[in-house]
């Protein structure tokens, strides 16, 4: 397996874009998280996925944000509209079960101008 | 205070060094994961252990539940293992949701 596929690796854009970071977890894993990274917060969770149905969202950080997952291989993470303090590395990650080892996608670095 | 607290924040190491990084947590977990950033921005997942000890190849991860503390060990450290090492753990009530450390910065230098 290719692992956790995230798309696109980079992406600038300017406040006010809508902006789209897609995410394929592994095939079988019926887990699926989204991450924030930054240098003043670290890593933080946004959302997950059990069976394509989102369980806890408490970490979206406002209504700018949300997340799909149509079906059990891709999930979407839009942000409308973008600003500047939205600039960060997201990861997708999915795992195999509850309590299981999850498994990293190489990121999304977002920089909005 | 973070629900999860790594230390130290930085660590310089020559190479071939023991090296130790601490993990301590305030909640109860049902796991504790330890995490390697590489410079390249890639998270890849060491362990993940619930109790006692693992071991794979140069590293070792250690958990105390009753102590609420973890601890990874590299052994024969080399510059390659330069990298951000990150605690996260599983609280017991929030099923799959991870709460993460703020990360150990590991520079070996050879």
């Amino acid at each position: 397996d290719a692992g956790v596929i995230q798309s696109p690796r980079h992406e600038v854009t300017e406040m006010g874009q809508e902006v789209t970071l897609r995410c394929k977890p592994i095939s079988g894993h019926n887990s699926l998280f989204w991450y924030r990274q930054t240098m003043m917060r670290g890593l933080e969770l946004l959302i997950y996925f059990n069976n394509n149905v989102p369980i806890d969202d408490s970490g979206m950080p406002e209504d700018r944000f949300s997340a799909k997952m149509p079906n059990a291989s891709f999930s979407t993470l839009k942000i409308q509209p973008s600003e500047p303090r939205d600039s960060a590395v997201y990861f997708c990650a999915s795992s195999p079960g509850q309590g299981a080892e999850a498994f990293f996608g190489q990121g999304t670095r977002l920089t909005v101008v | 205070k973070n629900e999860v607290e790594q230390s130290p924040q930085n660590l310089t190491a020559q190479e071939g060094e023991f090296i130790t990084i601490n993990c301590s947590y305030s909640v109860g977990i049902s796991a504790l994961h330890w995490l390697q950033q590489h410079p390249g921005g890639g998270i890849v997942s060491l362990f993940m252990l619930s109790s006692g000890k693992k071991k794979h190849g140069r590293l070792i991860a250690t958990i105390n539940i009753q102590e609420k503390h973890s601890s990874l060990h590299i052994t024969a450290s080399h510059p390659r293992d330069s990298a951000v090492y990150i605690c996260a753990v599983a609280p017991k009530a929030a099923g799959n949701k991870l709460t993460f450390g703020g990360g150990t910065r590991v520079l070996v230098k050879p």
